[in-house]
């Protein structure tokens, strides 16, 4: 079973469109993140939900917009793109509280705008 | 705020050891770990390690933490190419919600 999955893996569409990214959970995590991977693969963070409450919201452009329906649930809504948007965004789920928990990925989708 | 910093780039030759080293600023206490992401592929966890420890040892990869440096790093012994891939550290102080990563380190080994 799937623990954090994405969808879709790729998107490729042109400029000024709006595109949405889900991502789902299993594992009863409480907390939900959007990381986006630029071209040199570094990993910045965007967002974090924490019982579907909006926790982190880092500098991003508002025409990045994440609604979290539930707790297993993390959708990020992007739009009128533009190239510059164009990178891999992982979804990640943890569970937050005073010990260890690692944070699970899932496989990124890969955004292409052209 | 946090904030997390790696050398970019490491070569190695099989059967070698590699040390991947990290540096990170947040003073409280925090969890730090390391991640493996192969290309295409999404980020898996290798290990970690809470602030009040100085090493964790499992299997080939051993994790070395100097608390006053702020200083981690994770050392793989007998470097095979299938360890070819970005590695990165990542921080996580222990009662907030921010998960902040390096830059990572891509790891090419030579034959």
């Amino acid at each position: 079973d799937t623990a954090v999955s994405q969808t879709p893996k790729y998107l490729v569409t042109q400029m000024g469109n709006d595109k949405s990214i889900k991502c789902e959970q299993n594992l009863g995590h409480d907390t939900m993140y959007w990381y986006k991977q630029d071209s040199k693969k570094f990993l910045k963070i965007m967002f974090s939900y924490n019982n579907k409450e909006l926790i982190i919201n880092e500098t991003v452009p508002n025409r990045f917009s994440p609604k979290s329906p539930d707790k297993a649930h993390l959708n990020l809504h992007i739009n009128s793109l533009e190239l510059g948007d164009s990178a891999v965004y992982f979804c990640a789920s943890r569970t937050s509280g005073h010990k260890n928990t690692e944070a699970f990925f899932g496989q990124g989708t890969r955004l292409t705008v052209v | 705020g946090e904030d997390v910093e790696q050398s970019l780039f490491l070569s190695v030759r099989e059967g070698d050891s590699s040390v991947i080293n990290c540096t990170y600023t947040d003073s409280s206490s925090t969890y730090l770990y390391w991640y493996k992401q192969e290309p295409g592929a999404g980020l898996q966890l290798l290990t970690y390690i809470f602030s009040n420890m100085d090493m964790k040892q499992d299997q080939r990869l051993t994790v070395l933490l100097n608390k006053k440096d702020k200083h981690l790093s994770l050392r793989i012994a007998d470097t095979q190419t299938g360890d070819s891939a970005i590695y990165f550290c990542a921080e996580s102080p222990l009662y907030g919600q921010n998960f902040v990563f390096g830059p990572g380190t891509r790891l090419s080994v030579l034959p």
